[in-house]
């Protein structure tokens, strides 16, 4: 199954700063998705991320808050723009495999952001 | 809307007792479904999947899960629960063929009591 690295694991952010999150697959995949964990919650799919096209975002999420960036079939960016103390939360960025019979979701290990 | 539910926010047993943690779903056509595990500070590892075949799935660390369209469901169980199987447990369907995103229902803590 892919291997995601995502980075930086965790930070602690000033209100009204951006933090970009990075997610680098070791397989090139098609899409990679963006989810998002609120304390104690479970996880809501902010955007899908496809290769040379616009990321489709989910309801309630959007661009101009979270920006994604999709270069190639391996990597990929979400940025939190203009923080504030309601996006402290885990970010995690997630591919779908296809390989062979593994066929399942792969999830990096997250980022968990702290707005001060 | 398709869905999926997790109707217990928590699951308490004793170590050495069996356990379930329900899933429920609703979605149109034959699903995709999956369990995964998140430990504290730790991101999401998968258990197992039902994708077609058997009902019975087998996972990891000694979890099953049975598929019951019937009742749509696909509860999640294991015959001797140890204390290192605490955590917060996720159902997850993937939507209708197409649509390659997934759900996942609200998560249920398992506590494991020694």
């Amino acid at each position: 199954s892919a291997v995601i690295s995502q980075k930086p694991s965790r930070d602690i952010c000033q209100r009204g700063t951006s933090l970009t999150i990075q997610c680098q697959v070791d397989s090139q995949v098609t899409m990679m998705f963006w989810y998002r964990q609120q304390p104690g919650q479970s996880l809501t799919l902010i955007a899908t991320a496809n290769q040379g096209s616009e990321a489709t975002y989910e309801s309630g999420f959007v661009i101009d808050k979270f920006p994604i960036s999709r270069p190639n079939l391996t990597f990929s960016t979400l940025t939190v723009s203009n923080m504030s103390p309601e996006d402290s939360s885990i970010y995690l960025c997630s591919v779908e495999d296809l390989g062979g019979w593994d066929y399942g979701y792969t999830f990096g290990s997250g980022t968990r952001l702290t707005v001060v | 809307a398709q869905s999926v539910a997790q109707p217990e926010d928590q699951v308490n047993v004793a170590e050495g007792n069996p356990l379930t943690v329900k899933c429920t779903y609703s979605v149109s056509g034959n699903p995709y479904l999956f369990w995964y595990v998140q430990y504290p500070n730790r991101g999401l590892q998968f258990l197992l999947k039902y994708i077609t075949g058997d009902n019975l799935v087998k996972g990891s660390y000694g979890f099953e899960a049975e598929f019951n369209k019937s009742q749509t469901s696909f509860h999640l169980k294991k015959p001797s629960a140890l204390v290192s199987d605490s955590a917060l447990y996720f159902c997850a369907v993937r939507l209708l063929p197409g649509f390659q995103k997934l759900v996942f229902g609200t998560g249920t803590r398992l506590l494991v009591s020694p």
